[in-house]
């Protein structure tokens, strides 16, 4: 099966930066990915990486270390919008390619 | 807009019951995965489906199905209606080949079991 883990909660202030930490366990990796939700709202898509290193999208980056099992979302110049929960997401190549989803993040920015 | 649509948007009903979701995928979108997320909780996976053939199952119940039609459409029957199955069921596609094959959701129909 899948481990994905990530924090349940963090806090930052606007204007700030903030990282949001996910490690993972598979066997058949193929893609991590990042999204947004609103309380309430769909998931939205953010990011997604597959090969190690750091995939840049204007304020929002994501990196990928698959030796580590390991992936962050990085947010810059934090918005009071950016108050939502941030999932990260594995693609199970073993599994026809389903997407199994970490509890989530809920991040709130203060102001 | 994401291009999937779910309806209902919203339904209560009472234990015992049974439901029907339905979810129509984007145009040319052949993948649909339906998921569970009860209040404050993560996506569970339920079941995937590619050109009407299921392709993965995860946490799904067995008083719980699903099924894809051959326009793409797709079900998820919900059957003998407990308190605990009150949650948003999300529906995602996903585009065939290509790109990053990341899910497109639906807005969800939020079920109310009394």
């Amino acid at each position: 099966g899948q481990n994905i883990d990530q924090p349940t909660e963090m806090t930052a202030t606007e204007g700030a930066i903030v990282q949001i930490n996910c490690t993972y366990q598979t066997s058949g990796f193929n893609g991590l990915f990042w999204y947004q939700q609103h309380a309430g709202e769909a998931p939205t898509f953010l990011s997604y990486n597959v090969l190690d290193g750091l995939e840049e999208k204007g304020r929002f980056s994501s990196f990928l270390s698959r030796s580590k099992g390991y992936s962050y979302l990085l947010l810059k110049e934090l918005q009071m919008k950016d108050s939502a929960s941030y999932l990260c997401a594995v693609r199970d190549m073993r599994n026809n390619n389903d997407m199994r989803f970490g509890a989530g993040t809920r991040l709130t920015v203060k102001p | 807009d994401s291009g999937v649509t779910q309806t209902p948007k919203h339904l209560i009903t009472a234990t015992g019951q049974r439901v029907t979701l339905r979810c129509s995928p984007r145009s040319g979108d052949l993948s649909v995965y339906w998921y569970q997320q009860s209040l404050d909780q993560g996506l569970q996976f339920l079941i995937q489906y590619y050109n009407g053939e299921e392709r993965a199952k995860g946490n799904i119940l067995e008083r719980f199905s699903a099924q894809q039609f051959p326009d793409l459409h797709s079900e998820l029957n919900l059957s003998s209606l407990e308190l605990g199955d009150s949650a948003l069921y999300f529906c995602a596609s996903s585009p065939r080949g290509g790109g990053t094959g990341e899910l497109f959701f639906g807005e969800g129909s939020r079920l109310t079991v009394l």
